[in-house]
């Protein structure tokens, strides 16, 4: 699996857009783009992922760059429930799933 | 839908001592995985499994065993505990046939153990 590099962390004010970056050069063609975040302790929670296309769901966007070696996760207007680690991962799938590899990810805090 | 549900929440060892910890999903997930997370750091891959009877080792498999009798079970047993096997251990499911939905796994909320 590809490696990932990412920020260990960073800022943002309640109510802006919080933009994560992600680098992962190694990326193979068949690898996908997944962004995971783990609040406190709990089990992490899965938020977006990409192949080489920008996705948006209700949580955030993914902007992929055309080279897909880095990637984006955009949190549009982020809330203090937004704090969290934030993982970014590149897994290809193994039988049908795939199999995470995850890094020490950015720690994102959301200041009031 | 109680999702993925892990017992038990905590749990403390004395070194030599065995124990399973227990992963069930309620969801006709196909894949379930094992990771552990020491404090600081990502989680790490321990053993996986794509259906029932088959299983596979990740990144950090030794020391323990997993089996895979049906969908929904997937326990992790640790054979003889050691200090060093003292971490969070988070158990994940998801589906592996064609949706979309397969690329989402679902975690439980944790075991923490330790060592003594």
């Amino acid at each position: 699996d590809a490696k990932t590099t990412q920020p260990t962390s960073m800022d943002c004010a309640e109510g802006r857009a919080a933009n994560l970056p992600c680098n992962h050069s190694t990326i193979s063609g068949n690898e996908y783009v997944y962004w995971y975040r783990q609040i406190h302790s709990q089990g992490p929670q899965y938020i977006i992922h990409g192949l080489k296309n920008n996705e948006t769901n209700e949580m955030a966007s993914l902007i992929i760059t055309e080279d897909r070696k880095s990637s984006t996760l955009i949190l549009p207007h982020a809330t203090l429930r937004d704090t969290a680690v934030y993982y970014c991962i590149v897994a290809s799938l193994i039988q049908g799933a795939q199999k995470l590899v995850f890094g020490q990810g950015t720690r994102l805090t959301i200041n009031p | 839908n109680a999702g993925v549900t892990q017992t038990p929440k905590f749990q403390v060892l004395k070194t030599g001592q065995s124990m399973t910890l227990q992963c069930a999903q309620d969801m006709n997930h196909e894949y379930m995985s094992w990771y552990r997370q020491d404090p600081g750091m990502g989680l790490r891959l321990i053993h996986y499994s794509v259906g029932a009877g088959i299983t596979d080792q990740g990144e950090v498999p030794n020391g323990y065993n997993v089996s895979r009798s049906t969908t929904e079970d997937f326990p992790l047993r640790l054979l003889s505990a050691a200090p060093s096997q003292t971490s969070v251990y988070f158990c994940a499911s998801s589906y592996t046939r064609d949706s979309r939905a397969k690329n989402i796994q679902y975690f439980g909320a944790g075991t923490r153990l330790s060592v003594l």
